[in-house]
């Protein structure tokens, strides 16, 4: 059980354009989400949380205007990375967790975003 | 603030000895503990958590940690390795708080460990 869905995988594609990664709680009901964005050879930085049906919450030097979060169900979240340059480039990564205080955060395997 | 630190950057051990990533923390109230393994260009997986209740957590794939609330550490430990086990390991902590809202939910990780277990 617990299992989130991240598309696409890998993503690569020009300077300027918009990218929008999905993550899905394929068997249960998601009602917080995380995005984080990992560096090579780093640990996870949180970008932003957000809550079902709530505007997100971005963490301090987040663009929220460049990181676009949607959280419009109990089971899906979206990022859209818009107009991605080369510096956008990088792993990200989402997070799922129901609202019941113990339980842990369920992760998708990752994007891999290259912007040429 | 919350805090994590996994001293070692890297860790090896033989096959089928046992193993030991440490993880200290610094949180306000109970600590709510975590430990996730990744492996390479994917996400990461949950072992195993301390909430409350015994010290020695068990956890998948073999994997145990034990909560020592005076030295504020969740060492995670396995007693025989497997080359299988090689990934980069994180611990995590939030505060154990009961109020609403997504910040009460978020995870500090530590930097992580790198596992290489040599056969």
């Amino acid at each position: 059980g617990a299992v989130v869905s991240q598309h696409p995988s890998r993503v690569i594609c020009k300077s300027g354009t918009s990218v929008k990664i999905e993550c899905r709680s394929l068997d249960f009901q998601a009602t917080t989400m995380f995005w984080y964005r990992q560096f090579p050879k780093k640990s996870l930085m949180l970008m932003a949380t957000s809550n079902e049906g709530s505007k997100a919450t971005y963490e301090q030097g987040v663009e929220k205007d460049k990181f676009l979060i949607n959280h419009a169900s109990l089971t899906l979240s979206t990022l859209t990375v818009t107009s991605a340059h080369p510096e956008d480039s990088s792993f990200y990564i989402c997070s799922a967790k129901t609202g019941e205080s113990n339980q842990p955060q369920h992760f998708g395997d990752g994007t891999r975003l290259s912007i040429l | 603030a919350q805090s994590v630190a996994q001293p070692e950057d890297q860790v090896n051990v033989a096959e089928g000895n046992p193993l030991t990533v440490k993880c200290t923390y610094s949180v306000s109230g109970n600590p709510y503990l975590f430990w996730y393994v990744q492996y390479p260009n994917r996400g990461l997986q949950f072992l195993l958590k301390y909430i409350t209740g015994d010290n020695l957590v068990k956890g998948s794939y073999g994997f145990e940690a034990e909560f020592n609330k005076s030295q504020t550490s969740f060492h995670l430990k396995k007693p025989s390795a497997l080359v299988s086990d090689s990934a980069l390991y994180f611990c995590a902590v939030r505060a154990g708080t009961t109020y609403s809202g997504a910040g009460s939910y978020q995870l500090t990780f530590g930097k992580g460990t790198k596992l290489s277990v040599i056969p």
